[in-house]
């Protein structure tokens, strides 16, 4: 049982290149979303999923899509990268809606990380 | 004016001792609350909700003060390994966490 998977870990990234971070889950989550964190400030959301083929944004989408074509996978994709998304960049997973404060809920599962610089 | 607030510390304890930090938050339809704790580096990790009558797990107990927009976390008999970020996180709905910047506790042997 792995939890959540990012990848890469690190990348470095060109002005105006495209890329995927790719996050899967084995633990048949339905909830799924993407946060970026940046000195000195919280954890923004960026897009998520109540399940397999249902996206909405969050509160920072611009520049990003995402898809959700599995219960798994929940990609992100950086469509023409920019400096001001230089940033960490984590995906989490949740059985229940993630802001229901149930009794013995685990909250989020968050991957590792992908650690991004755009030069 | 952000949504959720938190002193960023740091708070430098020995161990042992008590330490205890608040957050506040800005918006008064908040339905739910958290305590986050992140490690340097690594990824967050959910600590405890936190329950309108207040709860304890263990030596942490989180209290919530509607009236006034805040939470807070007490940690008694500190150890090192409580050394870490904790983020305080508020949402109105079920989907979009509002997470705060999070205040460093370091605990000194």
């Amino acid at each position: 049982n792995a939890g959540v998977t990012q990848t890469p870990k690190f990348q470095v990234l060109k002005t105006g290149q495209s890329m995927t971070l790719q996050c899967a889950q084995d633990m048949n989550h339905e909830y799924m979303s993407w946060y970026r964190q940046d000195p000195g400030m919280g954890l923004r959301l960026i897009h998520y999923s109540v399940g397999a083929g249902i996206t909405d944004q969050g509160e920072v989408p611009n520049g990003y899509n995402v898809s959700r074509s599995t219960t798994e996978d929940f990609p992100l994709r950086l469509l023409s990268a920019a400096p001001s998304q230089t940033s960490v960049y984590f995906c989490a997973s949740s059985s229940f809606p993630p802001g229901q404060g149930r009794t013995g809920s685990y909250g989020y599962t968050f991957g590792s990380g992908t650690r991004l610089t755009v030069v | 004016r952000k949504e959720v607030e938190q002193d960023p510390g740091p708070f430098n304890v020995p161990e042992g001792a008590t330490v205890a930090f608040n957050c506040t938050y800005s918006n008064s339809a908040s339905q739910s609350f958290f305590w986050y704790r992140q490690d340097c580096r690594k990824e967050p990790k959910l600590l405890m909700s936190v329950y309108s009558s207040g709860n304890e797990d263990g030596r942490f107990t989180a209290q919530l003060n509607r009236a006034s927009q805040y939470i807070s976390l007490l940690i008694r008999d500190s150890k090192l390994s409580d050394s870490a970020t904790y983020l305080c996180v508020v949402t109105a709905n079920d989907y979009k966490l509002s997470f705060g910047a999070g205040t460093t506790v370091t605990v000194r042997a």
